[in-house]
């Protein structure tokens, strides 16, 4: 069964502090991999996509890389206002369907 | 450029109704996905629609149905509520089924509450 498992579960920095998110997935011919990024109440917002094993991306502090079984999200000297719950999701082969992990609340404290 | 939208943002119903949730994709994207997105829980996919068709489906039962119209607006209906209905609904949009790229855009969502 495809599977998408995201650690820690949440996380608690101080400001500056940097450190990683990890998403693990067990699904047969990735097509991408995507990172989503969710204020309470709120829908996701879309950050990166990430296709083949070896990828990063980055966008201000946030650096988003893929091995063959799993993703990681580096957060580098984190804000307060970085603070939210950052997702995880798969696409399989030429299955159109996302399956997403429980996401790991990110708390950045001043 | 408009992002998706959704309708209404809060609705309270009793158990047995029915309800309708609306959705306008982003401005270019013509496939819509809905989500439900129970608290603390990733989003669960219900199904998609493209050129105004149920393209593909997730393991929610028949009570949940849905339609997408000619400008690729959206509305996702649940009959006989439950419960455990109760839940963030949301709707996303992207651009067509097949390209390399596949990010999908999401609207603030619906949250409903069953009584």
């Amino acid at each position: 069964e495809d599977q998408v498992t995201q650690s820690p579960e949440a996380l608690r920095l101080q400001e500056g502090e940097s450190s990683s998110l990890n998403c693990s997935y067990t699904v047969s011919g990735l097509r991408g991999l995507f990172w989503y990024r969710q204020d309470p109440g709120k829908g996701p917002e879309f950050l990166f996509t990430l296709y083949s094993a070896g990828e990063e991306k980055e966008k201000e502090r946030l650096k988003a890389t893929l091995t063959k079984k799993e993703s990681f999200l580096h957060i580098t000297a984190p804000k307060p206002e970085d603070s939210a719950t950052y997702l995880c999701a798969v696409q399989e082969g030429s299955n159109y369907q996302l399956i997403w992990g429980a996401g790991t609340k990110l708390i950045i404290k001043p | 450029d408009a992002g998706v939208t959704q309708s209404p943002t809060h609705l309270i119903k009793t158990r047995g109704q029915q309800v309708t949730l609306r959705c306008s994709p982003k401005s270019g994207h013509d496939t819509v996905s809905w989500y439900q997105q129970a608290l603390g829980q990733g989003p669960q996919f219900i199904f998609q629609y493209y050129e105004e068709e149920e393209r593909q489906r997730g393991n929610f039962p028949d009570r949940f149905s849905g339609h997408q119209f000619p400008n690729y607006s959206s509305e996702l209906n649940v009959n006989a509520l439950l419960l455990g209905d109760s839940a963030l609904y949301l709707c996303a949009s992207s651009l067509g089924l097949a390209g390399t790229s596949y990010e999908q855009y999401f609207g603030p969502g619906t949250r409903l509450t069953v009584t």
